[in-house]
């Protein structure tokens, strides 16, 4: 079984300060690695992912994360934030060997740019 | 990028009636698409996988006869929650993967109210 860790519920940060979102993952299988954000009262839109390849992955909004495999981590941060990255992210993992596509997500993290 | 699109985007129904929400993939053809409840301040919760001509695969402790879905075409599946009750209030969020492609594509969600 899979399973996904964000120990941080929520991460205050003052606009165009660096930002890290913690997340550690559990499984007996490879795994594809997800980044996903969502906006008040709307669905989730594909940050960034990790398929294989190299560990560093760049996503759309100036957001990257890095593979850590012997961690099981896959940490992600933006070097300046903005008040429009305001919203609640999601770390997500799939198997990679599966018969479905079936995402297993992490509890979210609210990342909340103060002016 | 593919569209899903799910509708309604709010509801408030009467406790006992029954809601159906519908998910449709705008330009592509979906043989499997999945069902998530959103709890307020939570993670997403696979309900079921819908897989079209067939039975959707519900996740343990999901009540079948409570919400029932069915996807009849490539491009459509639907959520019905059966005899709604306030505790069914939630947001209800739909994906799906074009060409079984590793990356879920979301619809913008359903808020549920029952009262």
């Amino acid at each position: 079984a899979q399973s996904v860790t964000q120990l941080d519920s929520q991460v205050p940060v003052f606009e165009e300060a660096p930002v890290e979102l913690r997340c550690n993952y559990s499984s007996s299988v490879s795994v594809y690695l997800f980044w996903y954000v969502q906006y008040p009262n709307q669905g989730l839109q594909l940050l960034l992912k990790y398929l294989s390849g190299s560990t560093l992955v760049k996503g759309i909004n100036g957001f990257e994360a890095e593979f850590n495999k012997s961690q099981t981590s896959f940490h992600l941060r933006k070097p300046s934030v903005h008040i429009s990255d305001t919203a609640e992210y999601f770390c997500a993992v799939s198997d990679r060997d599966g018969a479905t596509n079936k995402l297993i997500f992490g509890t979210g993290t609210l990342l909340a740019v103060q002016p | 990028g593919a569209v899903v699109s799910q509708h309604p985007s709010r509801v408030i129904c009467k406790s006992g009636t029954s809601v159906k929400i519908e998910c449709r993939s705008l330009d592509f053809q979906a043989t499997t698409m999945f069902w998530y409840r959103q709890f307020p301040k939570k993670s997403l919760m696979l309900m079921a996988t819908s897989n079209e001509g067939s039975k959707a695969t519900y996740e343990q402790g999901v009540e079948k006869d409570k919400f029932l879905i069915n996807h009849a075409s490539l491009t459509l599946s639907t959520l019905t929650v059966t005899s709604a009750h306030p505790e069914d209030s939630s947001f209800y969020i739909c994906s799906a993967h074009e060409g079984g492609g590793t990356e879920a594509f979301f619809g913008q969600g359903t808020r549920l109210t029952v009262v």
